[in-house]
């Protein structure tokens, strides 16, 4: 099972939109609907950002949307805010109850 | 309030085996589905293998680098969740986080432990 592959590095000033990418197969993010998004700062453990391609847990600001189009997804940040700045992580369901994750694009606020 | 508290890393010679748990309170622990992930030094997250609820006959599915050498299990009249691991090597090197899958489906990964991390040197 191969990472999905996502840009090395994004970067944007306050209040700046940026769109993150994962490109992966048909037998994953292609495949199915069950496409999350996961946000990491230094030191700290993941937290789930988006989940079912689209949806936002409660709490997690409405400047996080998703989409997917065919074997590729995406996060959008919109009004990019200090905070946002740490590593974010795609994943998908692959099938046979296995996952699968990008390989992280790190996001730098200007 | 969730919360799941992992234990049990250390440093391992290649070849060695150990025991990781994770400590869970806040929520009905028989029936989750709970996951292991790992992060190596500076690298991304990689799946490690999930344990349905007691409802599902806690069935196992395993990622394909550690099938055959890593077991999860849980003992539920104590909250805890388990992965022994066997015949380590070096790429095992990482911090184990252990999750609970909380929406319906056990799909995402919605809680996470602070991780515990596994060293496997000479």
């Amino acid at each position: 099972q191969s990472a999905l592959t996502q840009p090395r590095s994004v970067s944007g000033s306050p209040g700046q939109s940026v769109t993150i990418s994962c490109t992966g197969t048909s037998s994953d993010v292609g495949g199915y609907n069950y496409v999350s998004w996961y946000q990491q700062h230094p030191g700290k453990a993941p937290k789930l950002m988006i989940y079912d391609v689209s949806e936002r847990p409660s709490g997690v600001p409405d400047r996080f949307s998703g989409s997917k189009s065919g074997n590729t997804a995406s996060l959008t940040i919109s009004g990019l805010q200090a905070e946002d700045e740490a590593d974010y992580y795609c994943c998908s369901y692959a099938g046979s109850y296995t996952w699968v994750f990008g390989g992280g694009t790190k996001l730098t606020v200007l | 309030e969730v919360q799941l508290v992992e234990s049990g890393g250390d440093l391992v010679k290649p070849g060695g085996s150990l025991r990781l748990s994770c400590a869970a309170s806040g929520f009905t622990f028989s029936d989750a589905y709970l996951n292991w992930v790992r992060q190596a030094p500076g690298k991304g997250l990689e799946w490690v293998g999930r344990i349905k609820g007691k409802n599902d006959r806690g069935t196992t599915d395993y990622a394909a680098p550690v099938k055959g050498r890593f077991t999860i299990s849980r003992d539920d009249s104590k909250n805890t969740l388990y992965v022994q691991m066997n015949s380590l090597k070096t790429e095992d090197t990482a911090v184990y986080y252990c999750i609970w899958a909380a929406r319906r489906g056990g799909y995402y990964f919605d809680y996470w432990g602070q991780g515990t991390l596994v060293t496997v040197s000479s």
